[in-house]
């Protein structure tokens, strides 16, 4: 079965620093999803990626996906203390359809102002 | 605005006890799931329905069941309940691939 995994398993920044977070696939990706979660809340959608070598940027945080690499980076520029929370990756389920997602286990920021 | 809800937010049950998660979406999508989530372990698919009557098992479908009655519905149900369910379960929908999961707010349930 696929399985994606996130490094690091957790990260803290000084509030200005930059930071990546990874995914890494057992398998061929089919589409990579970034999503965010604060402490007892659902998840936020981030990005979408879908295609090797795609890059997508939404305010100051930038994906990209390296298909062949089956990997994929979470970029944030100049991090705020709104940033932190749990990012999760989530890829379409290897030869699955129809939205059937796996996650990785999550990599836990935090942003010291 | 479209948007998926799930209650209760919070539930204390019994061990033993049959326990029934709702999961309430107004998108109109085909495609509903729902997920557990652990430390250690992240999000785990339990079920999940590509339509009305349509059901499928996850990856840790054991102790679960879910039925879909109705396109916005899709409850889960604990047939009987055990300390090792405790958990933050997540249900989602989506209107198909690549589009994106919609996630509802979470449920805790707590078994003791």
């Amino acid at each position: 079965s696929q399985e994606l995994e996130q490094s690091p398993q957790s990260l803290i920044v000084q509030e200005g620093k930059n930071l990546t977070i990874n995914c890494t696939s057992s398998k061929t990706l089919y589409g990579l999803y970034w999503y965010k979660q604060k402490y007892g809340e659902g998840l936020i959608f981030l990005m979408m990626l879908q295609k090797g070598g795609e890059e997508k940027s939404h305010e100051k945080i930038t994906a990209k996906l390296d298909e062949k690499k089956q990997q994929s980076s979470l970029h944030i520029t100049a991090s705020q203390p709104s940033h932190a929370g749990i990012y999760l990756c989530g890829a379409t389920n290897y030869g699955g359809s129809q939205g059937n997602l796996i996650f990785g286990k999550g990599t836990k920021l935090s942003v010291k102002p | 605005d479209a948007e998926i809800t799930q209650s209760p937010r919070h539930k204390i049950t019994e061990t033993g006890r049959q326990v029934t998660l709702a999961c309430h979406q107004t998108w109109n999508h085909n495609n509903m799931f729902w997920y557990r989530q652990d430390l250690g372990h992240g999000l785990r698919l339990i079920h999940y329905s590509y339509g009305v009557q349509d059901t499928n098992k996850g990856e840790v479908s054991d102790g679960y069941s879910v039925s879909r009655s109705n396109t916005e519905d899709l409850p889960l149900t604990l047939e009987s309940a055990a300390s090792s369910q405790t958990s933050v379960y997540f249900c989602a929908s989506s209107g198909g691939t690549p589009e994106r999961l919609h996630f509802g707010n979470g449920t805790r349930l707590t078994v003791t």
